[in-house]
């Protein structure tokens, strides 16, 4: 069975553009979580969804967005990109809410 | 808000030896706590989980026990190996299975 896959791996931006990361969750996961993680934060939550819906958010900006399609792929983007938002973001799926599988990450530095 | 904190940050055993990792978190209606290892250059991966409704549960070298009234719980890792040396993170749930909070990481070196 595939893991989840993240693309793309890596990607260089500069401050004021957007961005948009991709996530295949494992086939017949409903449920992706998106994190971000930096040396400083850690691990942080930024949303969930499940079956097309957003069923979670975390405390970011509403510049930090996503969403889900009908084969459970999900998207994410970063609009009006600050240096701040250099991190790897980490997608991850779930059958049953309960243990999350981790995609390898988007690791996104901004200039 | 959950809160979940992690001791140590850093731990070095030698090759053998046990390591044992403690979380402790601020909301007594979280229920759910997984520990991921995750290796440099990956994505975190699920090592062991426990519930709210079990005090300890094992697999081959790894341990997760859990003191609700505390709140704290612990990762044990018996018989450390080279391969086994990682960041180690914690979670906890509140809304069962979602909106996990991560402890900061404890990063574990198995010496040779």
């Amino acid at each position: 069975k595939a893991g989840v896959t993240q693309t793309p791996r890596y990607l260089i931006k500069t401050r004021g553009q957007q961005v948009t990361l991709s996530c295949s969750p494992i086939s017949g996961h409903r449920s992706v979580s998106w994190y971000q993680q930096t040396p400083g934060q850690g691990l942080q939550f930024l949303f969930e969804y499940f079956s097309e819906t957003q069923r979670n958010k975390g405390n970011f900006p509403g510049r930090f967005s996503g969403r889900q399609f009908s084969n459970s792929r999900s998207e994410m983007n970063v609009s009006t990109l600050e240096l701040g938002d250099s991190a790897l973001y980490l997608c991850a799926s779930s059958f049953d809410s309960l243990g999350l599988f981790f995609g390898e990450g988007s690791r996104l530095t901004v200039l | 808000g959950e809160n979940v904190e992690q001791h140590p940050s850093t731990l070095s055993v030698q090759e053998g030896d046990s390591a044992v990792i403690k979380c402790t978190y601020s909301d007594s209606a979280s229920n759910y706590f997984p520990w991921y290892k995750q290796e440099l250059g990956k994505g975190p991966q699920l090592i062991i989980d426990i519930r709210s409704n079990v005090g300890e549960k094992k697999d081959q070298r790894i341990a997760v026990t859990l003191n609700k009234t505390a709140k704290h719980f612990s990762l044990h890792i018996t018989e450390t190996q080279p391969e086994d040396s990682a960041v180690y993170f914690c979670a906890a749930s509140i809304i069962y299975g979602q909106n996990f909070v991560f402890g900061p990481g404890t990063r574990l070196s198995v010496l040779p």
